[in-house]
């Protein structure tokens, strides 16, 4: 089947560690990106990317980084100097400007 | 910079009515609008899209939604709602190529049947 496969569903971070959050689709895509959602906030961008080896910051980077050295997988990792990283993650990837969503991944803070 | 506005954070409508939900967006060109629907814990299923062309487009699931460029508008609307329309739904815009740098979103309207 295709489509849009993120992991793990539930992640519990510990302070100060950094966590990183899997994406993985199967749609030939050539865009990817990381989205962060809060109560009542809807989503907000984190980062994106066009291409293989070229990625881009959203409007809320600081805190994350990512990597995409392959066209399949764009993961995200929250490092310690997110200091607010409890939320619902969703990553979406694009064609012909349409963007299509994986099921989240929701991160807690032990 | 884009933006927009679901001005209804909750509506509560009877199974069988009618469903109207308000979207204003404001982005200088002509912007590509989205309305994406969520169940509880899940992702985002697109309902519907409009780039161009006829304002009255048809999506999934019996809705459909009316580009307005006059009022900054992009409702959804269905004829007759069903209690698994229970959901989350989340309004769109995308600016250059149709949100390849990323859609900016309302912060969701919660639709409520009441059997």
């Amino acid at each position: 089947d295709g489509g849009i496969t993120q992991s793990p569903k539930y992640l519990f971070r510990k302070e100060g560690q950094n966590v990183t959050l899997s994406c993985e689709q199967n749609l030939n895509h050539d865009a990817m990106y990381w989205y962060r959602q809060d109560p009542g906030q809807g989503l907000r961008l984190i980062y994106y990317s066009q291409i293989v080896n070229d990625f881009q910051k959203g409007d809320i980077a600081e805190g994350y980084s990512v990597s995409r050295e392959k066209k399949e997988s764009f993961p995200l990792t929250v490092t310690s100097a997110q200091k607010n990283p409890t939320a619902f993650y969703l990553c979406a990837s694009s064609s012909r400007e349409t963007q299509y969503f994986g099921p989240g991944t929701r991160l807690l803070v032990l | 910079a884009q933006s927009v506005t679901q001005p209804d954070i909750h509506i509560t409508v009877s199974e069988g009515a009618s469903l109207e939900l308000r979207c204003n967006y404001s982005y200088g060109a002509t912007p590509y609008l989205f309305w994406y629907v969520q169940s509880p814990g899940q992702g985002l299923q697109l309902l519907l899209k409009y780039f161009s062309g006829d304002t009255l487009v048809q999506g999934i699931k019996g809705f459909e939604a009316e580009f307005k460029r006059s009022q900054s508008s992009f409702n959804l609307r269905k004829p007759s709602v069903h209690w698994s329309d229970a959901a989350e739904y989340f309004c769109a815009v995308g600016a250059s190529g149709g949100g390849a740098d990323g859609l900016t979103f309302g912060k969701g309207t919660h639709l409520i049947i009441q059997p």
